[in-house]
């Protein structure tokens, strides 16, 4: 089974500041991974996503993640934080191909101070 | 340019009623999927489909059924509501790799 853990529920940061969001994942064969993104009130919109391409992959909004195969990691980053980046975020984790459930993580609430 | 229409957006029930999220996709997707959404919980799967006439449960099936007539259409139906099942519900089809559409959401309440 699947599964994925996000370290921190709540993230603080102040603006202009790195941004760290951190993904674990468990899965038995290399799976696709993905960064979701939830505005208050609304649904959800995709980050970015990787599917067994290149390891750095590059979003919406200045994002990128690194999939690190050895830590199992798909870690969320954007190197200056903006207000408007305040929002839910939600890693998730399918197997490779179509027709694939995914599971998501938590979520890690950010918020951007001045 | 459509995408996953979910209705409605917003819903309260009584306890033991019964009613039908509906969710609609224009995009000829085989696979879709129902999650719900609660407060530190992120998302969980109900209900899937990959091909019109082909169901199966996910994570949280109880108290919900689905059925799938044709490529589009997806709905969720509650049973007997119950205040567990308050929630946020989000209807999502995938093609491609990787592709996966959200709907807006149904915001759910049973009182």
């Amino acid at each position: 089974a699947q599964s994925v853990t996000q370290l921190g529920s709540h993230v603080s940061v102040s603006e202009g500041a790195l941004v760290l969001l951190r993904c674990n994942y468990s899965s038995s064969v290399p799976p696709y991974l993905f960064w979701y993104v939830q505005y208050p009130n609304q649904g959800l919109q995709l980050l970015l996503k990787y599917t067994s391409a290149a390891t750095l992959v590059k979003g919406i909004n200045g994002f990128e993640a690194e999939f690190k195969k050895s830590e199992t990691s798909f870690h969320l980053t954007k190197p200056s934080a903006h207000m408007s980046d305040a929002a839910e975020y939600f890693c998730a984790v399918s197997d490779p191909g179509t027709a694939s459930k995914l599971t998501f993580g938590t979520g890690t609430r950010l918020q951007v101070t001045l | 340019n459509a995408g996953v229409t979910q209705t409605p957006k917003f819903q309260v029930l009584k306890t033991g009623q019964s009613m039908t999220l509906q969710c609609a996709q224009d995009m000829n997707h085989e696979y879709m999927s129902w999650y719900r959404q609660d407060p530190g919980m992120g998302l969980r799967l109900i209900h899937y489909s990959v091909g019109a006439g082909i169901t199966d449960q996910g994570e949280v099936p109880n108290g919900y059924n689905v059925s799938r007539s044709t490529t589009e259409d997806f709905p969720l139906r509650l049973l007997s509501a119950a205040p567990s099942q308050t929630s946020v519900y989000f209807c999502a089809s995938q093609g491609g790799v990787g592709g996966y559409t959200f709907g807006s959401g149904t915001r759910l309440t049973v009182v």
